[in-house]
């Protein structure tokens, strides 16, 4: 199984962009890289994925290496609702698919 | 709203009790998870149903019993748990397996389950 690596914990002005990296240095050629992110008493929340190409949608971007073994999270203007616990998971081989959660990163937007 | 709707939100059960957790979802998904989320633990992946059938059984014990009767609801039937099984359970949905698509999983809010 491909694994990630993610720093505990992060802070981050309100207002600035926080930047959420992740390593996962055994990921094979087609497997994706998904974030999803959970804030305190809710269920996770899918925010993005990608292969190969840099992604960018509302919520925020995705910045995935050449090599593909490490990838960052880009929240462009964090608020302190981005408050949560962000995942970053990469598909499990071998068990249909199905998304393995490790520990995060525990980011705290402060004012 | 996140399409994938929970009951209840908050559960307190006896040892001795049955009891059921239900979750629908509205996003016309076909495969159904649930995990379980215990205090400073990472989620852990229970049971997989796709189209209605079982793929995957976590090693889960037999006192949770899952059923999907159709591909828009999940149960998760609770029996005869511990006090260690108290944890959040959350049920998710994708429209295929993560990961072979560009299929993320959609989670409700969870059900808080407390055994006493």
């Amino acid at each position: 199984d491909a694994k990630t690596t993610q720093p505990p914990s992060m802070d981050c002005a309100e207002g600035r962009a926080a930047n959420l990296p992740c390593n996962h240095s055994t990921i094979s050629g087609n497997e994706y890289v998904y974030w999803y992110r959970q804030i305190h008493s809710q269920g996770p929340q899918y925010i993005i994925h990608g292969l190969k190409n840099n992604e960018t949608n509302e919520m925020a971007s995705l910045i995935i290496t050449e090599d593909r073994k490490s990838s960052t999270l880009i929240l462009p203007h964090a608020t302190l609702r981005d408050t949560a616990v962000y995942y970053c998971i990469v598909r499990v081989a071998g068990s249909q698919g199905n998304l393995i959660f490790g520990k995060g990163t525990k980011l705290s937007v402060k004012p | 709203e996140t399409g994938v709707t929970q009951t209840p939100r908050h559960l307190v059960m006896g040892m001795t009790n049955k009891k059921s957790l239900k979750c629908e979802q509205h996003l016309g998904h076909n495969a159904m998870y649930w995990y379980k989320q215990s205090a400073k633990k990472p989620l852990e992946l229970m049971f997989v149903y796709n189209f209605k059938e079982q793929t995957e059984n976590n090693s889960v014990p037999s006192r949770f019993s899952p059923e999907c009767p159709n591909s828009s609801h999940l149960f998760l039937h609770l029996h005869t748990l511990q006090p260690e099984d108290s944890a959040l359970y959350l049920c998710a949905s994708s429209q295929a397996f993560p990961g072979q698509g560009n299929s993320p999983l959609h989670f409700g809010n969870g059900t808080r389950l407390t055994v006493t």
